[in-house]
């Protein structure tokens, strides 16, 4: 699986849109980049994931880059539940690999 | 639908002793996968059931194994605990490998 680089912490202004980017430059066709967050002392939660096309859920947005070399999680308005620490993951989808390659993360604090 | 849970979510054991957690996934899941989270490590995959089989496994000691029921509940099991396996021990569900992984709340042990 690729490796991917996070910046370690990031504040936002709550209600504003908090903009978290991931570079997963040795990314191939078949990987995927996952979006997780925790929030402190709590299990993962899953927030969303795309292969090249742009994702939306209810949760937040995923762009990725053209060339996939990099991807930007977006909250559109970020409130203090968001503070939580934010991983980009990227990994192939076979069989026999369900497991996922935790990074450090992106430290969010959202400040009220 | 019920969330992922384990029990218990607190424990403490002493060095040498053996301790065994359990998991029960999302109604459905097939798949439940462990991991270990420590502050100096941070989050690392154990290993990943499905279907009673263990499917994939990550690089801990053989002190640590685990087993899935018919019902998908699956239980992990350290032996000869030792300082350094205090942690949160995490379980995660999902359908099958490279779907969305539903987290519990973990497990918290601690080794005195």
């Amino acid at each position: 699986d690729a490796k991917t680089t996070q910046p370690p912490s990031m504040d936002c202004a709550e209600g504003r849109a908090a903009n978290l980017p991931c570079n997963h430059s040795t990314i191939s066709g078949n990987e995927y980049v996952y979006w997780y967050r925790q929030i402190h002392s709590q299990g993962p939660q899953y927030i969303i994931h795309g292969l090249k096309n742009n994702e939306t859920n209810e949760m937040a947005s995923l762009i990725i880059t053209e060339d996939r070399k990099s991807s930007t999680l977006i909250l559109p308005h970020a409130t203090l539940r968001d503070t939580a620490v934010y991983y980009c993951i990227v990994r192939v989808v076979r069989t026999g690999a369900n497991n996922l390659f935790f990074g450090t993360g992106t430290r969010l604090t959202v400040i009220p | 639908k019920a969330g992922v849970t384990q029990t218990p979510r607190y424990l403490i054991k002493t060095r040498g002793q053996q301790v065994t957690l359990s998991c029960s996934p999302i109604s459905g899941h097939r798949s439940v996968s462990w991991y270990q989270q420590t502050p100096g490590q941070g989050l690392q995959f154990l290993f990943e059931y499905f279907s009673e089989t263990q499917r994939n496994k990550g690089n801990f000691p053989g002190r640590f194994s685990g087993r899935q029921f018919s019902n998908s509940r699956s239980e992990m099991n350290v032996s000869t605990l030792e300082l350094g396996d205090s942690a949160l021990y995490l379980c995660a569900s999902s359908w099958d490998e490279g779907y969305e992984q539903y987290f519990g709340p973990g497990t918290r042990l601690t080794v005195t």
